[in-house]
């Protein structure tokens, strides 16, 4: 079946210790989305990729970076994790940009920061 | 801007009573809306979309909504619950490219 794939499903990391989620997808679709959602909140949109363009949402802190090598995977870097950024990051998909394209949704990374 | 609200964020129904979740959207253009639905610690599953084809859309699970442009709302219902239908459900509103505008989000209980 395509599918969105996150690994690790958990995670967990030091206090200002970079760590990298990982996102795949086998749907082929143009577009990759990142969010971060906390406990009992709605997700939130940190970036999204259009094909290789990156897009970056303006109240999305310096310290999460993306990258989207290929059509298929799409990474999302913490640079130094603070206690604040321990939630659930999901990788989305969609097969393009408009108003009608839902949105696809991986399982979701929970990071936790010690 | 496109928004929405979702009225209630917490609701508990009875096994095999019926199902109602609020939304009420803002959008400045006709609006493209969404109900999604999260298990824990699931990621969001698509349970219908409304794209202005119908106004009564039918979705997975036995779910359906529909458009009432009148009152600006986009109500989730299921005849019957199901004690799997208990999860986080979140109404959404599509904006520029393809980006979700998200509910609060309402946390379904059901009981037998």
């Amino acid at each position: 079946d395509a599918m969105v794939i996150q690994n690790p499903r958990y995670q967990v990391t030091q206090f200002g210790k970079p760590v990298t989620l990982s996102c795949s997808q086998t749907l082929n679709h143009n577009v990759m989305y990142w969010y971060q959602q906390k406990s009992s909140q709605a997700p939130k949109l940190l970036f999204h990729y259009y094909d290789k363009d990156f897009n970056n949402e303006a109240d999305t802190p310096d310290n999460f970076q993306s990258r989207r090598p290929n059509t298929s995977f799409c990474f999302l870097d913490i640079r130094s994790p603070g206690l604040g950024d321990a939630a659930m990051y999901l990788c989305a998909t969609s097969r393009d940009r408009g108003l009608a394209y839902e949105q696809y949704f991986g399982p979701g990374t929970r990071l936790t920061v010690t | 801007a496109q928004s929405v609200t979702q009225l209630g964020s917490h609701v508990s129904v009875s096994e095999g009573a019926l199902v109602l979740l609020r939304c009420n959207y803002s959008s400045s253009v006709p609006p493209y809306l969404f109900w999604y639905v999260q298990y824990p610690n699931q990621g969001l599953q698509l349970l219908l979309k409304y794209t202005s084809a119908a106004t009564l859309v039918k979705g997975i699970n036995g779910f359906e909504a529909e458009f009432k442009k009148s009152e600006t709302s986009f109500h989730l219902t299921k005849p019957s619950a199901h004690m799997s239908d208990a999860a986080e459900y979140f109404c959404a509103v599509s904006g520029t490219a393809s980006k979700l505008t998200f509910g609060t989000g309402t946390r379904l209980q059901v009981t037998l």
